[in-house]
C-alpha cells in the first residue's frame, strides 16, 4: 500500500544535539510538508516543498532546516538553534500542483521528539 | 490573513449522542475544505473534503459536514457518536486562490465519549 513512513517513532536529543526526522513517501507525491504539533495549538507549518531541489520556509522555521533532493524524501533536521523541539512531529504529502487544490494531504504517524 | 477558528477545545458526548463540531474560516472566497481526525500518537486520518456542488457532504465512518458561504462554516456532523469516536477533530482550510498549497489547521477538538 502506498503511503508515507516517517521514522523513527520516538527520538532523544541531547542538548546542543542536531537530529535528523526521516519522512519518505511512495505516493509519488510532488509536494511534501513538515508540521510541528503541541497541545492546543494545532499544526504549525515548519518548511514545505512542491518540487524536488526546492522548499520554503513555513511559519515557524527558525531552528529547522530541510532538504528535497529526492522525489519520495523529505527529511528535517532539528538544530541546536531550536530552543524548545520537544514536540510531535508530523510529515504529509499531495499531489502538488498538477494534481488540483482540492487533493487532501496524506499524513505520517509522526515522530515524537525528547529532550533528554 | 486567512484563518481557521475551531471555537470548541474539548467536547463530552454520550454514546449513542449526536455530535457537531464547528469551524469557522476566514477567507475571502470558497476555499477548500477538510476534516480530519487524529488518533493519541498517530498521524491525521481525512474524515471528509469538501470544494464546490452540494454543500452537504458525506464522509468516513458515518460523518458528515456541511458548509454554509453565508456562516463562514464546516461544521462537522454525526448522528450517532459510538465510543471508537474518541480522537482529536481538525479542520483545515487551503486557500488555493493564494497561489500555494500551504493548509491552514484549526487548533483542533478533543472528543470525548462517554459510555
Amino acid at each position: 500500500d502506498g503511503g508515507i513512513t516517517q521514522s523513527p517513532k520516538y527520538l532523544f536529543r541531547k542538548e546542543g544535539q542536531n537530529v535528523t526526522l526521516s519522512c519518505e513517501q511512495n505516493l509519488n507525491h510532488d509536494a511534501m510538508y513538515w508540521y510541528r504539533q503541541d497541545p492546543g495549538q494545532g499544526l504549525r507549518l515548519i518548511y514545505y516543498s512542491q518540487i524536488v531541489n526546492d522548499f520554503q520556509k513555513g511559519d515557524i522555521a527558525e531552528g529547522y532546516s530541510v532538504s528535497r533532493e529526492k522525489k519520495e524524501s523529505f527529511p528535517l533536521t532539528v538544530t541546536s538553534a531550536q530552543k524548545n523541539p520537544t514536540a510531535f512531529y508530523l510529515c504529509a504529502s499531495n499531489p502538488g500542483r498538477g494534481g488540483g487544490a482540492d487533493q487532501p494531504q496524506h499524513f505520517g504517524d509522526g515522530t515524537r521528539l525528547s529532550i533528554l | 490573513a486567512q484563518s481557521v477558528t475551531q471555537p470548541d477545545i474539548h467536547i463530552t458526548v454520550s454514546e449513542g449522542a449526536s455530535l457537531e463540531l464547528r469551524c469557522n474560516y476566514s477567507y475571502g472566497a470558497t476555499p477548500y475544505l477538510f476534516w480530519y481526525v487524529q488518533s493519541p500518537g498517530q498521524g491525521l486520518q481525512l474524515l471528509l473534503k469538501y470544494f464546490s456542488g452540494d454543500t452537504l457532504v458525506q464522509g468516513i465512518k458515518g460523518f458528515e459536514a456541511e458548509f454554509k458561504r453565508s456562516q463562514s462554516s464546516f461544521n462537522l456532523r454525526k448522528p450517532s457518536v459510538h465510543w471508537s469516536d474518541a480522537a482529536e477533530y481538525f479542520c483545515a482550510v487551503n486557500p488555493e486562490g493564494a497561489g500555494t498549497y500551504k493548509y491552514i489547521f484549526g487548533t483542533g477538538t478533543r472528543l470525548k465519549v462517554l459510555a
